[in-house]
């Protein structure tokens, strides 16, 4: 079993729908959490990050840590075309490596 | 702006043959990062580098070497590039390692191994 898990996709919504992104993860050491957004023939960036439990709200963006579940979620509102991207959940350990999940396809539709 | 390059976009080489995948970062990070990535994998890393002349294996380093001479320059070596070497190549640099570790990542190369 992959520490982190992610469902590949791709999710296909129309314009004005609201995403729901997660990942589930094993290891309970993990305290900080991030989201990277990935565009076609680019490389990630950092979208969201959150450390330890809790919500993190960025514009259209919400980032939720619900560490006794193990689950993380990534929220787009008014989701647009330009969202259209893969995202990958990364999780860490205080002092260790990134480890990243295999990242969602999403496609916005007009 | 942070700035990642990679030598190139797309490299296709012959099985056996010795292959340099080259990164230069302009904002004198400290830590440097080869990753690849494969569908369904995700990023793995294969090594990463804390200063210059230093290395430290990551979770796949089987088969690869890397070279780290200048703090801005981080070299990933394919010694004798084999079929399942086959994938996308992610370079990435960041500040500390200490907390969220942000990374910023080139826009990739894409390693054909025929």
């Amino acid at each position: 079993q992959k520490e982190v898990e992610q469902d590949p996709g791709p999710l296909s919504v129309p314009e004005g729908a609201i995403v729901s992104l997660n990942c589930t993860y094993s290891n309970s050491a993990f305290q900080y959490f991030m989201w990277y957004r990935q565009y076609s023939r680019k490389g990630p960036e950092l979208l969201m990050y959150t450390y330890s439990s809790g919500n993190k709200e960025d514009g259209r963006f919400t980032a939720q840590v619900d560490k006794s579940s193990k689950y993380i979620s990534l929220f787009i509102r008014d989701s647009q075309p330009s969202d259209s991207a893969t995202y990958l959940c990364a999780m860490k350990e205080a002092g260790n490596m990134l480890t990243f999940g295999g990242g969602t396809r999403l496609m916005v539709k007009p | 702006d942070v700035k990642v390059t990679q030598s190139s976009r797309y490299l296709v080489k012959r099985t056996g043959e010795k292959v340099f995948l080259e990164c230069v970062q302009d904002m004198d990070h400290e830590n440097m990062f080869w990753y690849r990535q494969d569908p369904g994998l995700g990023l793995r890393l294969i090594y990463f580098s804390y200063d210059v002349k230093m290395k430290e294996k990551g979770d796949i380093p089987e088969g690869y070497s890397v070279s780290r001479e200048k703090k801005e320059r981080f070299s990933l070596i394919l010694e004798s590039a084999s079929t399942n070497q086959t994938s996308m190549y992610l370079c990435a640099s960041s500040l500390s390692l200490a907390g969220r570790n942000e990374q910023f990542f080139g826009p990739g190369t894409r390693l054909t191994v025929l």
